[in-house]
Order: structure tokens, then C-alpha cells, then sequence
């Protein structure tokens, strides 16, 4: 079935420091990829998707590109904030539009 | 943009009594929304998919009895927890999908519902 692995944190960086958290999928058909952000208390917000092989997405400072060859979808910002702090997920959704999740990351940017 | 919106935000509730979560899609229509649920540091697990006007498919090991769904119309879908207990404590997250989207359209989330039972 669909899956993503996602690289598990908790990740610590400190700030400007340049963030890359791993994703990786498993699906059958095209699926759509995406990246969540979900700060303390509160529920999960988009923050890019590409929905084809070789597009990248982007938002606040972060990318991250569909890439079918490794079946990945790797995120990664080159300076964070202290406010990036946040559970990052990798999703995907396939054919039957459902969305499935990774394990999600715990990233900590200190000052 | 499209925006999905969960009632109540928090609900306490006595273990033995049912709560009932509501998942409104505010500007567009949804044939389709997605219960999740999600425990303190872990991801978010896919629950049942709701479909308006039929029965909802719940995913392999979600006791259909326990987790109620009803999606009555385009905009509204239920998660009512019946007979609520203790480990029913929990972040409840709906989603759902724009009816005339193409596949690969965004899914938006809801602020999700925090559920304790006491």
C-alpha cells in the first residue's frame, strides 16, 4: 500500500542553520506529495505540495522537489528561525485522495 | 481560500457518554472527508472516510460501533464517540476535499478537536 518514511527527530538546530528533514514514499500511480506543519495545540497547516515528478514546492523560505527516480521528497529551508519551530509531516495522496502521513519530525530552532 | 472548521476545539466529557465532533467545509463542497486521529507525539492515522450520503469506510482495526460518522450533507461531516473512555482521549483532525477538484488537489484540515474523557 501507499506509505511515507519520514526522517524522525527530534531535531535541534540552532539559528540560520541550514534544514533538511528526508521523506520518502511508496505508492502505486502519481501520487501528490506534500509537506505539513503543525505548531503546538494546533492543526495541521499546508506548507507546499508538488503534484508531478520534478516539480518543486515552495513556501516561507522552504523547498522541496518530487523526485520520482528516489521516490523522495526531501524539505529543506537554508536559514531557520526560531519560529519554524513545529512537527513537520510528510504526506501523500494517491488515487483514492486520501492522505497518509509520515511520523512526522519535531524540529527545535534555538536562538 | 478554502477553509475547513472543526466544533468544539476541546471537549471534556464523562467516561461512559458520547461526544460528537463536527467537521464543516466553510466555501466549498466535500463528497468526501477524512476523520484522523492523532496521539501526543505521533502522527496523524487515518480513521474512515466519510462520504456524503453513504456509509462511511473505516480503516482495519476502528470499531465502526464506537466511531459514528454521518456526512448528511455536501458541507458537514459527524465523528460522534460513543461510549466514550479514557484512551478515546485524543486529537481528532477532519479533512476534506473540494467535490470538483481535480486528484491531486489540495486537502485542507481542520484545526482539529481535542477530545478528554475523565
Amino acid at each position: 500500500g501507499n506509505s511515507v518514511t519520514q526522517m524522525e527527530g527530534p531535531v535541534t538546530l540552532s539559528e540560520e542553520a541550514f534544514l533538511t528533514i528526508n521523506c520518502t514514499y511508496t505508492a502505486t500511480g502519481y501520487p501528490s506529495l506534500f509537506w505539513y506543519v503543525q505548531y503546538p495545540g494546533e492543526g495541521l497547516q499546508l506548507l507546499l505540495k508538488a503534484t508531478k515528478a520534478d516539480d518543486k514546492g515552495s513556501n516561507k523560505g522552504f523547498e522541496a522537489t518530487y523526485r520520482k527516480e528516489t521516490t523522495s521528497f526531501h524539505l529543506e529551508k537554508g536559514s531557520v528561525q526560531v519560529s519554524d519551530s513545529a512537527v513537520y509531516f510528510c504526506a501523500l495522496s494517491a488515487d483514492n485522495n486520501d492522505m497518509r502521513f509520515g511520523a512526522g519530525t519535531r524540529l527545535t530552532v534555538k536562538p | 481560500g478554502a477553509v475547513v472548521s472543526q466544533h468544539p476545539s476541546w471537549v471534556i466529557c464523562k467516561s461512559g457518554t458520547s461526544v460528537k465532533i463536527e467537521c464543516r467545509s466553510l466555501d466549498f463542497q466535500a463528497t468526501t472527508m477524512f476523520w484522523y486521529r492523532q496521539f501526543p507525539k505521533q502522527s496523524l492515522m487515518l480513521m474512515a472516510t466519510s462520504n456524503e450520503g453513504s456509509k462511511a469506510t473505516y480503516e482495519q482495526g476502528v470499531e465502526k460501533d464506537k466511531f459514528l460518522i454521518n456526512h448528511a450533507s455536501l458541507t458537514l461531516s459527524t465523528l460522534t464517540v460513543t461510549s466514550a473512555h479514557p484512551e478515546d482521549s485524543s486529537f481528532y483532525i477532519c479533512s476534506a476535499r473540494d467535490s470538483w477538484g481535480l486528484p491531486g488537489n489540495t486537502i485542507y484540515f481542520g484545526e482539529g478537536s481535542w477530545l478528554t474523557v475523565v
